[in-house]
């Protein structure tokens, strides 16, 4: 069965606070991603990695970077967080050969910046 | 970039009965992807059924169809004989290159 895990369900943190939110995946794809989900926004990218090492910024990069030193790990790091940053946060995989070019979202993490 | 949009922030539909969700996109591309995704509300998103933009047969999966339209750039999912258990956020997403596209999503609500 394919599985992407999130370190945690949820999260509450302080302002000003260094958050690492963490992805893994078992299958051995190329591609991760994470998201933001705000209702009535649907969902909006933050990054992606396309291999290991490898990143790119997606729609909405300010305030939050990421890393990949391994294939199946996906980190989302919020260097000091705010208050605009309380939102659900998707990890997602996806296999750049895969013939259905179906992504894979874990659970989420619900985080909370007080 | 590439826009999708879906009108019905909410929609409501019976036990057994058929609802239709709406989704329309923006895109200058000819070869691309589109898929619904799924999100009960123990939030898990999940593929419910894709069709690549090259195909004119409409895509099927069981009680899922959709009626795709590459001129007018319409992507309509349509749920038969609706269960308890379709009770969700449904959200359109569009793909080219590597991510996707997302619309804010539609609440479906079954009632018994």
């Amino acid at each position: 069965d394919v599985k992407v895990t999130q370190s945690s369900r949820y999260l509450v943190k302080r302002t000003g606070e260094k958050v690492f939110l963490e992805c893994v995946q078992d299958m051995d794809h190329e591609n991760m991603f994470w998201y933001r989900q705000d209702p009535g926004l649907g969902l909006r990218l933050i990054y992606f990695s396309y291999d290991v090492k490898m990143k790119e910024k997606g729609d909405i990069p300010e305030g939050y970077s990421v890393s990949r030193e391994k294939k199946e790990r996906f980190s989302l790091i919020l260097e000091s967080a705010s208050t605009n940053q309380t939102s659900m946060y998707l990890c997602a995989s996806r296999s750049t050969g895969g013939a259905k070019q179906e992504q894979y979202f874990g659970p989420g993490t619900r985080l909370t910046v007080t | 970039a590439q826009t999708v949009t879906q009108s019905q922030p909410e929609m409501s539909v019976q036990e057994a009965e058929t609802v239709t969700l709406s989704c329309t996109y923006d895109t200058s591309e000819s070869d691309y992807y589109l898929f619904w995704y799924k999100q009960p509300p123990s939030r898990q998103m999940i593929l419910v059924i894709r069709q690549e933009a090259y195909k004119q047969q409409n895509a099927t999966e069981n009680r899922f169809s959709v009626n795709f339209q590459k001129a007018a750039k319409s992507f309509s999912l349509k749920i038969s004989d609706s269960q308890l258990g379709d009770a969700a956020m449904y959200f359109c997403a569009y793909k080219t290159g590597y991510a996707l596209n997302f619309g804010k999503g539609t609440s479906l609500l079954v009632t018994p």
